[in-house]
């Protein structure tokens, strides 16, 4: 298995420019989420799914959205890229519906920067 | 709505002293707990969680956690540090009762010196 996979790694824009962020994943979880990392803040979540069809808002959801046409996959959208979105973006999935309880599986990241 | 605070954003300790990174939570229902830790330029891996079951909690390489109710902590500890340790520590809270999100402290950056 590869786990949770994110592409691309790194990612360099202008304000204003739109792009996704892919994530992946290949153990059949219901839940998956998007977190951004910033220094002394934690991860915040973005957006969250509990299942294909399902989506949610997290605690800063602004300026991002996602959908979940399948299982495996959960792409994050940038429709307008701002600088304060500059950050690492982290994609996660645990299994099952009730899934805050298990554990979560996080991709490598994506470091984006946006000038 | 639940929350967490990790008391203390910076700890540094000797090698092979013990290891104590604080955390506090709050939640209306019966939480569960987890910790996570980040080394540098890493993703972030499971260390230990707290689903309801024994409340002192074993995890990987030689941490432990004990959830007390009464004073709503799940504090991390572990007898002797070793220099591998220095990472970013997240303490997590989530309820499955209340909703399915999953809140993350804000980290406790954990240095060891030699």
């Amino acid at each position: 298995n590869a786990g949770v996979t994110q592409t691309p790694k790194f990612q360099v824009l202008k304000t204003g420019q739109s792009m996704t962020l892919q994530c992946a994943q290949d153990m059949n979880h219901e839940y998956m989420s998007w977190y951004r990392q910033d220094p002394g803040m934690g991860l915040r979540l973005i957006h969250y799914s509990v299942g294909a069809g399902i989506t949610d808002q997290g605690e800063v959801p602004n300026g991002y959205n996602v959908s979940r046409s399948t299982t495996e996959d959960f792409p994050l959208r940038l429709l307008s890229a701002a600088p304060s979105q500059t950050s690492v973006y982290f994609c996660a999935s645990s299994y099952g519906q009730g899934a805050s309880a298990d554990t979560q599986y996080f991709g490598p990241g994506t470091r984006l920067t946006v000038l | 709505a639940q929350s967490v605070t990790q008391l203390d954003s910076h700890v540094s300790v000797s090698e092979g002293t013990p290891v104590l990174l604080r955390c506090n939570y709050s939640s209306s229902y019966s939480p569960s707990l987890f910790w996570y830790v980040q080394h540098p330029n890493k993703g972030l891996q499971l260390l230990l969680k707290y689903t309801s079951a024994a409340t002192l909690v074993k995890g990987i390489n030689g941490f432990e956690a004990e959830f007390k109710k009464s004073e709503t902590s799940f504090h991390l500890t572990k007898p002797s540090a070793h220099m591998s340790d220095a990472a970013e520590y997240f303490c997590v809270v989530s309820d499955i009762n209340r909703d399915d999100k999953i809140i993350f402290g804000k980290g406790t950056r954990l240095h060891i010196l030699p």
